[in-house]
């Protein structure tokens, strides 16, 4: 069965370092997404990204993230600066129509 | 109001027994609703769609009621593996915009 994977599965950085968060969606769904939670809390939606661009954001999704479909392949997330709050579990998913198929995680932490 | 809300349980239920959640949303135009489940530490896997109609798949019932905006899953003859966090997930502005409810906790012991 086809699935989301992304890498790296742990990532550490150090406060104020950008971080790049990597993502192979299955490869014929149209639609992607970046999805965080928080330890203990719930998943908090990010953003959507459809035909080349995103379709909706989050008022979570400042000007420190962005996402790029670099190839026909990856869908990468990108924080610029990062913040003690935003160690998370993120969460890479993709989907044809709706009801998204989600990988397994990067755990991101910010020293 | 929030914009999907949950029980967060928990739930300890005996195994065999039958246990429903419910889970409200507050856009009313809301077209498209799931359920997920979550283990712990790992990600949310899909495990139904929510139809009008309401739907069944084995031990899983999901219904939907748009007059009073909630959703709900039925499961009977639980067992130990339905131990899990179940997430109501709405599609609200059907752009797959999709929001998650907070987690209802379930447990089923022996």
């Amino acid at each position: 069965e086809p699935e989301v994977t992304q890498t790296p599965s742990h990532q550490v950085t150090q406060m104020g370092q950008e971080v790049i968060l990597r993502c192979v969606p299955i490869s014929n769904h149209l639609y992607f997404y970046w999805y965080r939670q928080i330890l203990g809390q719930k998943v908090e939606f990010l953003v959507s990204f459809y035909n080349n661009e995103i379709s909706e954001k989050s008022e979570i999704f400042d000007d420190q993230f962005s996402v790029e479909r670099p190839d026909g392949s990856n869908f990468t997330l990108k924080i610029r600066s990062t913040k003690l709050e935003d160690s998370a579990m993120y969460f890479c998913a993709s989907s044809f129509q709706a009801a998204g198929s989600f990988g397994a995680g990067t755990r991101l932490s910010v020293l | 109001r929030k914009e999907v809300e949950q029980d967060p349980g928990p739930f300890n239920v005996p195994e065999g027994a039958t246990v429903a959640f419910n889970c409200t949303y507050s856009n009313s135009a809301s077209q498209s609703f799931f359920w997920y489940r979550q283990d712990c530490r790992k990600e949310p896997k899909l495990l139904m769609s929510v139809y009008s109609s309401g739907n069944e798949d084995g031990r899983f019932t999901a219904q939907l009621n748009r007059a009073s905006q909630y959703i709900s899953l039925l499961i009977r003859d639980s067992k130990l593996s339905d131990s899990a966090t179940y997430l109501c997930v709405v599609d609200q502005y059907n752009n797959n915009d999709m929001r998650f409810g907070a987690g209802t906790r379930l447990t089923v012991k022996p």
